[in-house]
């Protein structure tokens, strides 16, 4: 069974920083793209960024970058966000999602909510 | 940037067909797919590659893109299918893009 499980989420004050985690399991990790996704309170789907298989090709949402790195360990099938001057509107709930052989992001993490508020 | 716009809601009887669109330009030539999220879960593929359903997912969903839209319909929709449906396609600028959003209310 296909699971992923973000961690890190939390309260932080603007201009922090905060590092989301997730682990993956029930498929073999290093053959994915992986993305992160967000979703501010009441609102709708955003993409923050996303990484090849071996981390070669690394995008990222123009509302994040030069803030935020994505980054991957496949040898301990985990993916990770490292974010940094942390704003008000970066508020969301973060899910980890695995882009599918389809194309589409076919499966999603439960989620792991930033706060950023002082 | 490239970007895909859906209506913010849409209104469908018991048993009746709901129609929700997607624009953006072009979109006919890229891959659309489609999700639907409920009330405090994560969002859960419907439709990938314009038209193909995942294993699951129920035959009254179906899914169609040409020319600017692309477009999901729920055939005979269930009081279940009420939720938040997002359209999403990839383009070189941003990467992934998702549309707006549309709530689907079955009344």
């Amino acid at each position: 069974e296909v699971q992923l499980v973000e961690s890190g989420g939390g309260l932080v004050k603007p201009g922090g920083s905060l590092r989301l985690s997730c682990a993956a399991s029930g498929f073999t990790f290093s053959s994915y793209i992986m993305n992160w996704v967000r979703q501010a309170p009441g609102k709708g789907l955003e993409w923050v960024s996303s990484i090849s298989t071996s981390s070669t090709y690394i995008y990222y949402a123009d509302s994040v970058k030069g803030r935020f790195t994505i980054s991957r360990d496949n040898a301990k099938n985990s993916l990770f966000l490292q974010m940094n001057s942390l704003r008000a509107e970066d508020t969301a709930v973060y899910y980890c999602a695995r882009m599918g052989d389809t194309g589409a992001i076919d499966y999603w993490g439960q989620g792991t909510l930033v706060t950023v508020s002082s | 940037s490239y970007e895909l716009t859906q209506p913010p809601s849409v209104s469908v009887s018991p048993g009746q067909t709901a129609s929700i669109t997607c624009s953006g330009d072009k979109l006919g030539d890229k891959n659309a797919c489609w999700y639907q999220q409920k009330p405090g879960q994560s969002p859960a593929l419907v439709i990938y590659q314009d038209s193909k359903r995942p294993s699951g997912i129920p035959e009254r969903f179906s899914g169609s893109n040409s020319g600017n839209t692309a477009t999901l319909t729920i055939s005979g929709t269930q009081a279940m299918d009420e939720a938040d449906y997002y359209c999403q396609a990839w383009d070189s600028s941003p990467y992934v893009v998702f549309g707006g959003g549309t709530k689907l209310t079955v009344l």
